[in-house]
């Protein structure tokens, strides 16, 4: 079955505690990509990733990081978590860069983060 | 500057009601064009998507939408509402101007009256 799994789905931490979610996808996809969902406002872009070893900036990319080592994997990494970064985490993947062509987005079932 | 917009952010509806959700977004070229749903506790699942061609696009659970480009809208439809509709809805722009991103609405909450 073709999909994008997150883990974990929940989780609580304390302020500057370093975390990573990590986000696996089976589809052989080139694109991924994070967001962060917030009432009110949708979903928001963290970072993205165009193939292995090449990552780039979204909207909102200020406290995470990301790395692309491997084709089906994509973590998101918190180094220094804080509570303005509590928040629901989507991973995505596409077969190529969305808004370049006819493409979709695949989504996984989301991070639901609380830092205290 | 890019946007795209939900006017409703809660819409309550009858069960068997019709149902529609608004959207509209800003480019100058035509974009292209999804909704998404997201129940409680649940991913994100497309609905439907339109890149080009026939502008009423069928998707799934008896949903439609019509991309009307001199209004720059793309609106959700659907006949008559199910109880599990209850659900987030979005509208996502993805567009060369976006670059490699979609672009998301704050999303419409829709609850059904049984």
């Amino acid at each position: 079955e073709a999909q994008v799994t997150q883990n974990p789905r929940y989780l609580i931490t304390v302020t500057g505690k370093k975390l990573t979610v990590t986000c696996s996808q089976n589809m052989n996809h080139e694109y991924m990509s994070w967001y962060r969902q917030d009432p009110g406002l949708g979903l928001r872009q963290i970072y993205y990733s165009m193939n292995v070893e090449v990552t780039d900036k979204g909207d909102v990319p200020e406290g995470y990081k990301v790395s692309r080592k491997e084709k089906r994997n994509f973590p998101l990494i918190l180094e220094s978590p804080s509570p303005n970064q509590t928040s629901l985490y989507f991973c995505a993947s596409s077969l190529s860069g969305l808004g370049r062509g006819r493409d979709e987005a695949f989504f996984g079932q989301g991070t639901r983060l609380t830092v205290v | 500057a890019q946007s795209v917009t939900q006017p409703d952010i809660h819409i309550t509806v009858s069960e068997g009601a019709s149902l529609e959700l608004r959207c509209n977004y800003s480019y100058g070229a035509t974009p292209y064009l999804f909704w998404y749903v997201q129940s409680p506790g649940q991913g994100l699942q497309l609905l439907l998507k339109y890149f080009s061609g026939d502008t009423l696009v069928q998707g799934i659970k008896g949903f439609e939408a019509e991309f009307k480009r001199s209004q720059s809208s793309f609106n959700l439809r659907k006949p008559s509402v199910h109880w599990s509709d209850a659900a987030e809805y979005f509208c996502a722009v993805g567009a060369r101007e976006y670059g490699n991103k979609l672009v998301f609405g704050a999303g419409t909450i829709l609850r059904v009256k049984s």
